[in-house]
């Protein structure tokens, strides 16, 4: 059984810029969440979506987002770009009764 | 003060020994519990999983939950190089319906051949 997939492993922008993320989740899984790691922070929670709704939102600024699609895939978007959001960006699915499970992550650098 | 609270570490045993990894937490609605291990430039792995108190066994691994203390543990017992890595605590108020995992810092760990 295949894992959670993301795209692109790495990405590098600038700021000022926009950025597409995506998430692939395990097949059958319907919920799929974004976490975003950094050393200072640590693991925070972004948002989760099942079966194309957004059920629950993060402390974070509006400038992030995300979708999910019919197939359960989902995408997050960064607007405006600012240094600080360098990070490795995890994707997590689940069947919604279980645990989840995360993916490789997008480490994005911003300079 | 933090949601949970986690030893960021780093620590360091022999091979063999025996590893305790600790959380604590201010949230008394957080019912299930688990453990992440996370290798270097990889996403987080699921290690143990426990729902309100109680104790479970996993192999080598056992994880403890102390929801009167607020406290939960990792126990390694016959700690090999190969679990080296960081292990995150992570905790949420419910598992069926929206899910949001709050995490610990994360305790680096290493073991020494």
């Amino acid at each position: 059984k295949a894992g959670v997939t993301q795209t692109p492993r790495y990405l590098i922008k600038t700021r000022g810029q926009q950025v597409t993320l995506s998430c692939s989740p395990i097949s059958g899984h319907r919920s799929v969440s974004w976490y975003q790691q950094t050393p200072g922070q640590g693991l925070q929670f972004l948002f989760e979506y099942f079966s194309e709704t957004q059920r629950n939102k993060g402390n974070f600024p509006g400038r992030f987002s995300g979708r999910q699609f019919s197939n359960s895939r989902s995408e997050m978007n960064v607007s405006t770009l600012e240094l600080g959001d360098s990070a490795l960006y995890l994707c997590a699915s689940s069947k919604n009764t279980d645990t989840q499970y995360f993916g490789p992550g997008t480490r994005l650098t911003v300079l | 003060q933090k949601e949970v609270e986690q030893d960021p570490g780093p620590l360091s045993v022999p091979e063999g020994a025996i590893v305790s990894l600790n959380c604590t937490y201010s949230n008394s609605a957080f019912q299930y519990f688990m453990w992440y291990r996370q290798y270097s430039r990889k996403g987080p792995e699921l290690l143990m999983y426990t729902y309100s108190s109680g104790n479970k066994e996993d192999g080598r691994f056992t994880a403890q939950v102390d929801k009167s203390s607020k406290y939960i543990s990792l126990f390694i017992r016959d700690s090999q190089p190969s679990d080296s890595a960081t292990y995150l605590c992570a905790m949420s108020e419910a598992l069926r319906g929206a899910q949001k995992l709050v995490f610990g810092q994360g305790t680096r760990l290493t073991i020494n051949p």
